[in-house]
């Protein structure tokens, strides 16, 4: 079945830093998702990517759709500490619901 | 636009008794919402989908009859732990993708459940 491998676990950055995540898959995908979760909260959607090739940027958050459609990354501009959380892709799976896949999120953590 | 409600935000029970969960598309309409589970430190688990008017879509390995979904309306979706065991504690999440959503989905805030 389709999985998505998330990279890296976890990571520490210095605040003022910028910061990339990757999401790969192990078939294509029509869309990728990035949410972002806080502590004892549901994920929150930070960007939809729905074409291959596409740069889309939320402030300072940008991801792009890959070429290949296996793969999308995130990167984050000039860190704050309220960037902490973990950040999670997602694609959809199957059927014609929109059930999403989940990758096992990336942790991280940001030093003032 | 887009949010999502839940409620409980956390409850507490005894093991045997029941637990409902609310999920509410508080300012659109969801044809479909989803329920999810996620253990400490691990990913979104899909348990079931829930469509309006009709039966629930369960994930395999999800036991329908322990978990009751009901979707009566366009903006209620409910989650009911039948007999709660100490393993069915974790934190529930649902979410709503409404139509047009371009697979995007929107997350309630989640319900902590534990059983004692």
């Amino acid at each position: 079945g389709q999985q998505l491998n998330q990279s890296p676990q976890s990571m520490f950055t210095q605040e003022g830093e910028d910061v990339s995540m990757n999401c790969t898959s192990s078939s294509i995908f029509n869309t990728w998702l990035w949410y972002k979760q806080d502590p004892g909260e549901g994920p929150v959607l930070l960007i939809a990517l729905y074409k291959a090739g596409e740069l889309t940027s939320n402030g300072r958050l940008t991801a792009q759709f890959g070429i290949t459609r296996k793969d999308s990354f995130l990167n984050i501009s000039a860190s704050i500490p309220s960037d902490v959380g973990i950040y999670f892709c997602a694609g959809p799976y199957g059927g014609s619901q929109g059930n999403l896949i989940f990758g096992k999120g990336t942790k991280l953590s940001v030093k003032p | 636009g887009a949010v999502v409600s839940q409620h409980p935000s956390w409850v507490i029970c005894k093991s045997g008794t029941s637990v409902k969960i609310e999920c509410r598309s508080l300012d659109f309409q969801a044809t479909t919402m989803f329920w999810y589970r996620q253990f400490p430190k691990q990913s979104l688990m899909l348990m079931a989908t829930s469509n309006e008017g009709s039966k629930a879509t369960y994930e395999q390995g999800v036991e329908k009859d322990k978990f009751l979904i009901n979707h009566a309306s366009l903006t209620l979706s409910t989650l009911t732990v039948t007999s709660a065991h100490p393993e069915d504690s974790s934190f529930y999440i649902c979410s709503a993708g409404g139509q047009g959503a371009l697979n995007e989905q929107f997350f309630g805030p989640g319900t902590r459940l534990t059983v004692l």
